[in-house]
């Protein structure tokens, strides 16, 4: 069984641009949760995704938003990119809500210059 | 944010000691789960106790939650150098939000 796929797993942007991640679920699994890990700053909860809807957010400005796709898997769009959103983006999926680990991507390292 | 805190932030021992880290956390738990995160790279999960057992084991790893005192531990035996990695501790609320919250995880370095 393939794992959570994300891509791309490197990325260097300019700020003020703006950057699409994505990323596939493990078959079956039908949420989507996307972490961001800044150094020093721990990870973060952004965004968790369910049958198509958004259905929480985390703490973060309206420039991240994101998506998903009627095959579960999603993308996670950050737009007017600054210095501070570089980090590490994790995706993960789960089988249900809440009452089963998380399988984690191996994430995207974005950094901003 | 965080949900709580670890301790310790760090923790070096030498291969075949014990390691045991501890978790703290703020609200009202479904369950409790811990990470495992090599290199910076992406996180694999290790084990979920929910909030109504006390203790759990999977293999060389043994989870302990009290829910009175909103804390967890984790203890690894007979620790090995491919051990080394940083640990998380993450809760699912009661609120159904249904969201991980991490703790600020445990670096652990294991000598060979």
């Amino acid at each position: 069984e393939a794992g959570v796929t994300q891509s791309p797993t490197h990325l260097i942007k300019t700020r003020g641009q703006q950057v699409t991640l994505r990323c596939s679920p493990i078959s079956g699994h039908t949420s989507v949760y996307w972490y961001q890990q800044a150094l020093g700053l721990g990870l973060q909860f952004l965004l968790w995704y369910d049958e198509g809807e958004e259905r929480n957010r985390g703490n973060f400005p309206p420039r991240f938003s994101g998506r998903q796709f009627p095959n579960y898997s999603s993308e996670l769009n950050v737009n007017a990119l600054e210095l501070e959103d570089s980090a590490l983006y994790l995706c993960a999926s789960s089988l249900g809500l809440g009452g089963y680990g998380y399988t984690f991507g191996s994430g995207t390292r974005l950094t901003v210059v | 944010s965080q949900q709580g805190e670890e301790d310790p932030q760090a923790l070096s021992i030498q291969e075949g000691e014990n390691a045991t880290m501890n978790c703290s956390y703020k609200t009202s738990i479904n369950n409790l789960q811990w990470y495992r995160q090599n290199s910076g790279r992406g996180l694999v999960h290790l084990i979920l106790i929910r909030s109504n057992e006390r203790e759990k084991h999977s293999g060389r790893l043994r989870v302990t939650l009290d829910t009175s005192k909103k804390s967890s531990s984790l203890l690894i035996t007979a620790s090995r150098a491919a051990d080394t990695a940083s640990y998380f501790c993450a809760t699912v609320s009661m609120d159904s939000s249904y969201k991980l919250i991490f703790g600020s995880g445990t670096r652990l370095l294991v000598r060979p």
